[in-house]
């Protein structure tokens, strides 16, 4: 059990570029989620992978976020046209069971510039 | 929805005192009920965790019990000591569907030798 792997650590941008964040789950974990998690913010619900299959959206996931998670493996999380907003800490976490407790990720944490 | 609210912070505590952090929930159902520490430069780590009522979490000194009637899971410990300084979330794991986490704010507590 090796833990969840996120790359980078660290993503410095400027406003409008494209950025790509990767997260490798614990091998045999099938469910795989992402959260945002600002300043002085607890983590917050970004969407959800069943396997391959994105189940689950939040509202704040807007029409420039977009996730995959090709095989069922790991994940990659895609940020268009980058805003100020989006200035954050990107987490991915893992489970094997639906009510199994979920394991984190170290971050990707974004600056935009 | 769902929801968790959990007491403000940050808390400084001298070492060997005790600890309570206090959190409620909102919740349709039977949900899973966690606390996360983060330590300094560090990712979430799971402390301990509940699933039904009644059940007492528990793990390195730190206790929480799930209490329906008061919808509460306040994380308590006996003797703090200095390694505990942290950030502590309190989160809730919805009972179908994605079962995605809703934390809360998040408490910093600080032990001072």
């Amino acid at each position: 059990d090796t833990g969840v792997s996120q790359n980078p650590r660290h993503k410095i941008t400027k406003r409008g570029q494209n950025v790509t964040f990767r997260c490798d789950p614990i091998s045999e974990h099938n469910r795989l989620y992402w959260y945002r998690q600002t300043l002085g913010q607890g983590p917050e619900f970004l969407t959800y992978f069943q396997n391959e299959a994105q189940l689950e959206k939040s509202r704040l996931l807007s029409d420039r976020f977009s996730a995959e998670r090709p095989k069922g493996s790991f994940s990659t999380l895609e940020i268009q046209r980058t805003e100020q907003g989006d200035s954050a800490m990107y987490l991915c976490a893992s489970s094997k069971t639906d009510r199994a407790a979920q394991h984190f990720g170290d971050g990707t944490r974004l600056s935009i510039l | 929805g769902d929801s968790v609210t959990q007491m403000e912070g940050p808390v400084t505590l001298s070492e060997e005192a005790f600890l309570t952090i206090n959190c409620t929930y909102t919740a349709t159902g039977y949900p899973s009920l966690f606390w996360y520490v983060q330590y300094p430069g560090e990712g979430l780590q799971l402390l301990l965790k509940a699933t039904k009522a009644d059940d007492k979490g528990s793990n390195k000194g730190f206790e929480a019990t799930y209490r329906k009637e008061t919808t509460s899971f306040h994380l308590e410990k006996g003797s703090v000591q200095v390694s505990d300084s942290a950030v502590y979330f309190c989160a809730l794991g919805g009972e179908t569907g994605a079962n995605n986490l809703f934390f809360g704010t998040g408490t910093r507590l600080t032990v001072i030798p």
